[in-house]
């Protein structure tokens, strides 16, 4: 268990629709990121923020937004969903030590889009 | 783009130590070296990480050349449980440095046979 964690597990919707994935970090932690895995692709980036704000965008699409809460918890809203949307959607979050910081993953949330 | 190669695969005999190379010519000086695997589907797992000593922890040793170019995961006696892709990434340090997320490539799938 990595400390992350990230609901919905699984999540079944139609074209058109908007989701909202949610994600609460490890304990403590400031930095939340978020992945894309699409069906045999790979981990791709899709945005980073630290203490509530954005440091850094990756391959987001403009239907796609994200926000970091007060508490440090974030969301992953997508929106006019389509079907090449059906991906697995990853979110870390990043702890500090001695030896620079370590980024730990939850165990993701399937989107299906029909 | 990743700044790292690896073998698309490997295959390693149960109860033997899997040996996983990666080549990072283009390391700057104070990026770290991460290593993490990603069990089918599951979220990617932080495997261990090194600047330019060697390291190891309960999973796995790394070893890093002393020009930093390339390095070694070492999993000393893999289980059926190692089959995974692994990922070499390389990234500087810091928590809050805009670029500072995990660019994951196509990694390595070790499978590890009985």
């Amino acid at each position: 268990d990595s400390g992350v964690t990230q609901t919905p597990k699984h999540l079944i919707t139609a074209t058109g629709q908007r989701v909202t994935l949610r994600c609460s970090p490890r304990s403590g932690d400031l930095s939340v990121y978020w992945y894309q895995q699409s069906l045999d692709q790979g981990l791709q980036f899709l945005i980073h923020y630290y203490n509530g704000e954005e440091r850094a965008k990756g391959n987001i699409l403009e239907r796609f937004s994200a926000q970091q809460f007060p508490d440090l918890h974030s969301e992953l809203n997508l929106s006019s969903l389509e079907l090449g949307d059906s991906a697995l959607y990853f979110c870390a979050s990043s702890v500090m030590s001695a030896s620079g910081n370590t980024i730990y993953f939850g165990e993701g949330s399937w989107l299906t889009v029909v | 783009d990743a700044k790292t190669t690896q073998p698309p695969s490997m295959d390693c005999a149960e109860g033997r130590a899997a040996n996983l190379p990666c080549n990072h010519s283009t390391i700057s000086g104070n990026e770290y070296v991460y290593w993490y695997r990603q069990i089918h589907s599951q979220g990617p797992q932080y495997i261990i990480h090194g600047l330019k000593n060697n390291e190891t922890n309960e999973m796995a040793s790394l070893i890093i050349t002393e020009d930093r170019k390339s390095s070694t995961l070492i999993l000393p006696h893999a289980t059926l449980r190692d089959t995974a892709v692994y990922y070499c990434i390389v990234r500087p340090p810091g928590p809050n440095n805009a670029g500072n997320m995990l660019t994951f490539g196509g990694g390595t799938r070790l499978m590890v046979k009985p």
